[in-house]
């Protein structure tokens, strides 16, 4: 597609639930970035894909987080059990692995937890 | 380790004034400086990079930033400010060796009419 496309663009779930949000990044964009944003925050890094790899995890809150990527393409974030302070906007971002290339991102994931 | 400072929360600027959104940062090999625009319940949007070459750098929306090595500094500039720029803007570097972005907080502009 043209752009970082991210499904749904807002969710709400109850407390305990698990949630699955998905990233469908640009074609050929090899790194893929997921980042939580609380509101009127900064980016939190959550995890970075190379590829089907994710070299870099540490940005993961818990173990009722995890993400994985296929194809080199799509990607899911899946949060188990979800809490309150999980209530925030997932952006995900995409780039070329060259370092002087910009990535571009998704309109983002709302998700709120009742 | 590599790392971006905003060190302003907030800036106010009259319409039709210049601005500036401040960074800085601390990179172990050749920076790559990056600036985004983000609008309200939006995602983040590109405005430029520095690379290498020329320090002053121009962008989307008639923005531009400065390069300063020996400030360690990626300034964003706008000549004159429209209302339409009150936006939050965010600072962001790549190191050459490693593929992760690093992001500073983020400033918030308001332009006031």
């Amino acid at each position: 597609g043209a752009g970082v496309s991210q499904s749904p663009s807002n969710k709400v779930t109850e407390k305990g639930k698990d949630v699955e949000l998905r990233c469908d990044p640009i074609s050929g964009h090899t790194a893929l970035y997921w980042y939580r944003q609380r509101l009127g925050q900064g980016l939190e890094f959550l995890i970075y894909f190379q590829g089907n790899s994710a070299p870099d995890k540490s940005g993961l809150p818990s173990d009722r987080f995890s993400a994985e990527r296929t194809g080199e393409s799509v990607s899911t974030l899946t949060i188990q059990r979800t809490q309150q302070e999980d209530s925030a906007v997932y952006l995900c971002a995409s780039s070329f692995l060259t370092a002087n290339t910009e990535a571009f991102f998704g309109q983002g994931t709302r998700l709120t937890v009742v | 380790a590599q790392s971006v400072a905003q060190p302003e929360d907030q800036v106010n600027v009259a319409e039709g004034n210049p601005l500036t959104v401040k960074c800085t940062y601390s990179v172990s090999g050749n920076p790559y400086l990056f600036w985004y625009v983000q609008y309200p319940n939006r995602g983040l949007q590109f405005l430029l990079k520095y690379i290498t070459g020329d320090n002053l750098v121009k962008g989307s929306y008639g923005f531009e930033a400065e390069f300063n090595k020996s400030q360690t500094s990626f300034h964003l500039k706008k000549p004159s400010a429209l209302v339409s720029d009150s936006a939050l803007y965010f600072c962001a570097v790549r190191d050459s060796g490693v593929n992760q972005f690093y992001f500073g907080t983020g400033t918030s502009l308001t332009v006031i009419p």
